[in-house]
């Protein structure tokens, strides 16, 4: 079966760029998760959907970044604009949803942003 | 607040030698609790997680991790390393009592292997 997929898988950009992240998780996977993982750090959560709909947001800072998961698929992940602290790696992960934290996630390669 | 902390930022271990990285975490309730193997270029990858129960549990490759409530640990162990097993480990905590699906990661332990 195929795993979490993410494009692009690194992204160097300047400064008050845009940029967006794609995400297509495991087929059948209800729950999406976004993470950041910054150099040297494990991952933190910006984002968790159940299908459509977005239920844990409070980590995203949303005056710059915004993500969408219309038909409760695939996700977009986008920072508008970009500062420089923004250069991390960004996860996408998924899992069934059946079981909420008992859930295993399923973790994506990653999208390295560089921001210059 | 839930935290985790793995103590040992850079583990270095010779092939075939045994192996213990520590994990510490801070949770009010019962903890759900993971280890994750991250390789360079790849996603995380589950070796194994606790939920309740027997307190020790197995994990693929050969690994095992202990839950110590006392000690409020998770160390994961394996009792001969290979080459492979060069990677970034995580040790996270789920929120067992919301149950919302949330993880909570620690900073990573770096393991090097010598031959």
């Amino acid at each position: 079966e195929a795993g979490v997929v993410q494009s692009p898988r690194y992204k160097i950009i300047e400064k008050k760029q845009p940029v967006a992240f794609w995400c297509n998780p495991i087929s059948g996977h209800n729950t999406l998760y976004w993470y950041r993982q910054n150099l040297g750090q494990g991952p933190e959560l910006l984002i968790r959907y159940e299908n459509e709909e977005a239920v844990d947001d409070s980590q995203l800072p949303k005056d710059r970044f915004s993500a969408e998961r219309l038909k409760g698929v695939d996700s977009t992940l986008k920072i508008q604009p970009a500062e420089l602290g923004d250069s991390a790696v960004y996860l996408c992960a998924s899992s069934l949803g059946l079981l909420a934290s008992r859930d295993e996630q399923y973790f994506g390669p990653g999208t390295r942003l560089t921001v210059t | 607040a839930q935290s985790v902390t793995q103590p040992d930022i850079h583990i270095t271990v010779s092939e075939g030698a045994s192996l213990e990285l520590r994990c510490n975490y801070s949770y009010g309730a019962t903890p759900y609790l993971f280890w994750y193997v991250q390789s360079p270029g790849q996603g995380l990858q589950l070796l194994l997680k606790y939920f309740s129960g027997d307190t020790l549990v197995q994990g693929i490759k050969g690994f095992e991790a202990e839950f110590k409530r006392s000690q409020s640990s998770f160390n994961l162990r394996k009792p001969s390393v290979h080459w492979s097993d060069a990677a970034e480990y995580f040790c996270a905590v789920g929120d067992g009592s919301g149950n919302t699906g949330k993880l909570i990661f620690g900073q990573g332990t770096t393991l090097q292997v010598k031959p």
